[in-house]
């Protein structure tokens, strides 16, 4: 079975600073996809950053970056220079071995501050 | 433009009136799913599709039936909606292992 942690129900983030969100995986498969999501206060799910497990660099997208380490078994999304419209819930999700399931943690609330 | 369309957006109910939440996608995706959003949870899954006429049940199907007559569409039935299933739903498609799942705007089920 998977599970996905994330253990920051909320945070508070000053503009322009970078701003960790940690989501920690157990799974006992080797092929496994991690998958972080926004969700805006206006409802919808917005895809972020992918990282592989055998991707052997962490996936980085614009102002999003994935530190992945594997051994712990943890994908934390690091935000930098964050801006107000990064104001939202942020959910880390695992894909095992099969394509069609897709297993989400609790989710993360960051609120930005001028 | 690549989408993934549901309707109703917003749906105030009795219990025991059947709806239907339709899902439709436009990108051509082998795959979709229906997810039920609840506070403190995060997303689940309900149902899945690999490919027409082929579904299957997620973690919390209890309730809902779903059906894939056509590639485009994946609708979520409710025949006998109770209290417990007010959440917001997400439908969801993609096209691969790799790829992230595009989601639609969602829909707000309200049963009373």
């Amino acid at each position: 079975a998977q599970k996905i942690t994330q253990t920051q129900p909320g945070m508070f983030v000053q503009e322009k600073e970078a701003v960790t969100l940690d989501c920690t995986y157990d799974t006992s498969d080797q092929s496994y996809g991690l998958f972080w999501y926004k969700q805006p206060s206006s409802g919808e799910m917005i895809f972020l950053i992918y990282q592989g497990s055998y991707d052997e660099q962490n996936a980085t997208e614009g102002r999003y970056s994935l530190n992945f380490q594997k051994a712990r078994k943890s994908a934390n999304l690091v935000i930098s220079a964050s801006q107000l419209g990064d104001s939202a819930m942020y959910f880390c999700a695992m894909r095992g071995p099969t394509t069609y399931k897709l297993s989400f943690g609790a989710g993360t609330t960051v609120t930005v501050r001028a | 433009e690549a989408q993934v369309t549901q309707n109703p957006r917003y749906l105030i109910t009795v219990t025991g009136k059947k709806l239907t939440v339709t899902c439709s996608q436009n990108m051509n995706h082998e795959y979709m799913s229906w997810y039920r959003q609840d506070p403190g949870l995060g997303l689940r899954q309900i149902y899945y599709s690999m490919n027409v006429e082929v579904t299957d049940k997620g973690d919390v199907p209890e309730g809902y039936k779903v059906s894939r007559k056509e590639k485009r569409n994946f609708p979520l039935i409710l025949e006998s909606p109770s209290p417990n299933q007010t959440s917001l739903y997400f439908c969801a498609s993609w096209g691969g292992y790799d790829q992230p799942q595009h989601f639609g705007d969602g829909t707000r089920l309200s049963i009373l």
